[in-house]
């Protein structure tokens, strides 16, 4: 099974409006670790937003958000008022429990595309 | 200057070729982390290393070594190059921003066997 699920392979969005990225996850363990990365064309991976499974509250940064439902295994990001430089593709992304290494599990991606 | 960093950007190589990808970071973590990203595919682990004499596979570590020469640099090797290869590599460093864990991400490596 999938450790985690991006079912969304594309989306569009106009520009100033909000979009819902999904992302559901599967984990066994109590603590683990959230993870959203932006990667435009040119290739880089960027860090966007973090959400421990302690976390009460929904993580932010600036345009974006977490949407965390932890019944429902789900960690959608939200981003606010879409700008054309958010056109790129989005990974969720999981470590798992208390395990050191810290290793990241990715989602397939999520193109978005922020139309004019 | 990059956090980390990776030589070369982009390289073409032949099947059976051995080729080395080399990561440098200056952010002083300990943790590093080599992917790989096929098209459509979200980033695979390869291996990783906590220190200079810790070295652990990852996901997909068939074909492919690595060194921790230093704390600062984490080698990746394809000891005869393969066109299922062909992807684009990415190192990372694991450490702590606003008491928050993150990785910190290479600019990739765009790697072509013919």
């Amino acid at each position: 099974a999938q450790k985690i699920t991006q079912t969304q392979p594309g989306m569009f969005v106009q520009e100033k409006e909000a979009v819902t990225l999904d992302c559901t996850y599967d984990t066994s363990d109590q603590s683990y670790g959230l993870f959203w990365y932006k990667q435009p064309s040119s290739g880089e991976m960027i860090f966007l937003i973090y959400q421990g499974s302690y976390d009460e509250q929904n993580a932010t940064e600036g345009r974006y958000s977490l949407n965390f439902q932890k019944a429902r295994k789900s960690a959608n990001l939200v981003i606010s008022a879409s700008q054309l430089g958010d056109s790129a593709m989005y990974f969720c992304a999981m470590r798992e429990g208390m395990d050191s290494s810290y290793k990241l599990i990715f989602g397939s991606g999520t193109r978005l595309l922020v139309r004019p | 200057d990059a956090d980390v960093t990776q030589t070369p950007r982009n390289r073409i190589t032949k099947t059976g070729k051995r080729i080395m990808l080399e990561c440098s970071q200056t952010k002083g973590h300990d943790r590093m982390y080599w992917y790989r990203q096929d098209p459509g595919l979200g980033l695979r682990l390869i291996y990783y290393s906590f220190d200079v004499k810790d070295i652990n596979k990852g996901e997909i570590s068939d074909g492919y070594s690595v060194s921790r020469q230093a704390q600062a640099k984490f080698s990746l090797s394809l000891e005869s190059a393969i066109p299922n290869q062909t992807a684009l590599y990415f190192c990372a460093t694991m450490g702590f921003r606003d008491q928050q864990e993150t990785q910190y991400f290479g600019p990739g490596t765009r790697l072509l066997v013919l």
